[in-house]
């Protein structure tokens, strides 16, 4: 059973225009959120993240959101830019693991 | 500074053969990771060293994987024999250790895998 969950295997925006890349959790124990971006024939890198202490967290264009009565987080990115597309993953720390989603993959158009 | 290091970044066998994958994690970080990247999913945990101890290989397919850490720095991770099912993307990370949950993971490039 999926506990990190990215429903949205892909997502196309127009250069300029906001990105939303969702992600929805099970356990309501999780305390720490991340996400990562992840490029062609490279490694994740780290993005940002929201402790569960914030209900948002800003970082120049991106900013996550953390809903925990919905058990949702979401990442903002405005404005997009081509350089944006990539594959955007959810992740969480428990225990000694870190459990990623799936991924989205983001296309910004020019 | 240099990132983490892994080779080969692409390798091709047929099945029942032995491949080897080898990590070198950035200098100083004392947590190494190995995770398999099936298409279309994200990373999966196989194994978590703390210098040269495994603290979590709950996920690693014993029968067939192993993996080590000499010395507390380079890793290397082996499949014999593979099978067709472990065609997939192999990616190591490291971090500096002691940061708990907000540790940051630095991940290679990764090894993608063909079993033929």
């Amino acid at each position: 059973d999926q506990q990190v969950k990215q429903n949205s295997p892909s997502l196309s925006v127009q250069e300029g225009r906001i990105s939303i890349l969702n992600c929805d959790y099970t356990n309501s124990m999780f305390d720490y959120f991340l996400w990562y971006k992840k490029y062609p024939a490279e490694g994740p890198t780290f993005l940002i993240s929201i402790s569960s202490i914030k209900d948002k967290n800003e970082d120049g264009r991106f900013t996550v959101f953390l809903n925990k009565s919905a058990k949702h987080l979401s990442l903002h990115i405005v404005p997009s830019q081509p350089g944006d597309s990539a594959v955007y993953f959810c992740a969480v720390p428990w225990g000694f693991k870190t459990i990623f989603g799936a991924g989205t993959r983001l296309f910004v158009k020019a | 500074e240099a990132g983490v290091v892994q080779s080969p970044r692409y390798k091709i066998i047929e099945k029942k053969q032995p491949v080897a994958f080898w990590c070198n994690p950035i200098s100083g970080h004392n947590t190494l990771y190995w995770y398999l990247q099936n298409l279309g999913q994200g990373p999966e945990l196989l194994i978590r060293y703390e210098n040269e101890e495994a603290v979590d290989d709950s996920q690693l397919p014993k029968d067939r994987f192993s993996a080590e850490r000499l010395k507390g720095v380079d890793s290397t991770l082996k499949i014999q024999p593979a099978e067709l099912g472990d065609s997939a993307v192999y990616l190591c990370a490291s971090s500096l250790g002691g940061r708990g949950q907000e540790e940051t993971q630095y991940f290679g490039p990764g090894t993608r895998l063909l079993v033929l």
